[in-house]
């Protein structure tokens, strides 16, 4: 079975900083995505970034960016230039191959953004 | 972009009662539906997977007869917690994906805070 491991419960980042959450993941496919999740307190599941597998390519959207490094089966996200509406949990989560498939999130990290 | 709504947001309901939580694909056509549980300072569980028309497929762990799931519609996915107790009590969270052409994103609901009284 996939298994997704965030092994930082809690970061804490000062604003205008940059943050990097970490997460593994445990497979034998060699079809599957990867995403990071943010959920802030009203708990709405917001998708941040989304990486394919098969893409050598880091993801990246704006101030979000991945670093995928498949043989280590790592998918860190890094935050930048933090802003206060940053705070929240963010998942980590996989998903084998086709899109009806589901998703395996990780534990999550609490990242707190200091003023 | 595409939306999905959960009603009840909350629900209060005494031990023994059972609770209804639908899941509403507004703008698109949703083929498959997923839903979560959430304790609190936790992680998602998928507690299912349900297809239009066809049965839904629980975890391991899941009682199927206590959380029944229906997907009548490509639009409607309910989930039923019958004969509800205290430790029912949960933040329950669906998502849907899209029938066609919508790629291969989940789309989430804002979920429903269950308390059994």
């Amino acid at each position: 079975a996939q298994t997704v491991t965030q092994s930082q419960p809690e970061m804490s980042v000062q604003e205008a900083e940059t943050v990097t959450l970490s997460c593994t993941y445990d497979t034998s496919e060699s079809d599957y995505y990867l995403f990071w999740y943010k959920q802030p307190p009203s708990r709405q599941m917001i998708l941040v970034i989304r990486q394919e597998a098969y893409k050598q390519q880091n993801a990246t959207e704006n101030r979000f960016s991945v670093n995928f490094q498949k043989a280590a089966k790592s998918f860190s996200l890094k935050i930048s230039d933090s802003q206060l509406g940053d705070a929240a949990m963010y998942f980590c989560a996989y998903r084998r191959g086709a899109a009806g498939n589901k998703l395996t999130f990780g534990g999550g990290t609490r990242v707190l953004v200091k003023p | 972009g595409a939306v999905v709504s959960q009603h009840p947001s909350w629900v209060i309901c005494k031990s023994g009662t059972s609770v209804k939580i639908e899941c509403r694909s507004l703008d698109f056509q949703a083929t498959t539906m997923f839903w979560y549980r959430q304790f609190p300072k936790q992680s998602l569980m998928l507690m299912a997977t349900s297809n239009e028309g066809s049965k839904a497929t629980y975890e391991q762990g899941v009682e199927k007869d206590k959380f029944l799931i229906n997907h009548a519609s490509l639009t409607l996915s309910t989930l039923t917690v019958t004969s509800a107790h205290p430790e029912d009590s949960s933040f329950y969270i669906c998502s849907a994906r899209e029938a066609s052409g919508g790629g291969n994103e989940q789309f989430f609901g804002p979920g429903t805070r269950l308390t059994v009284l």
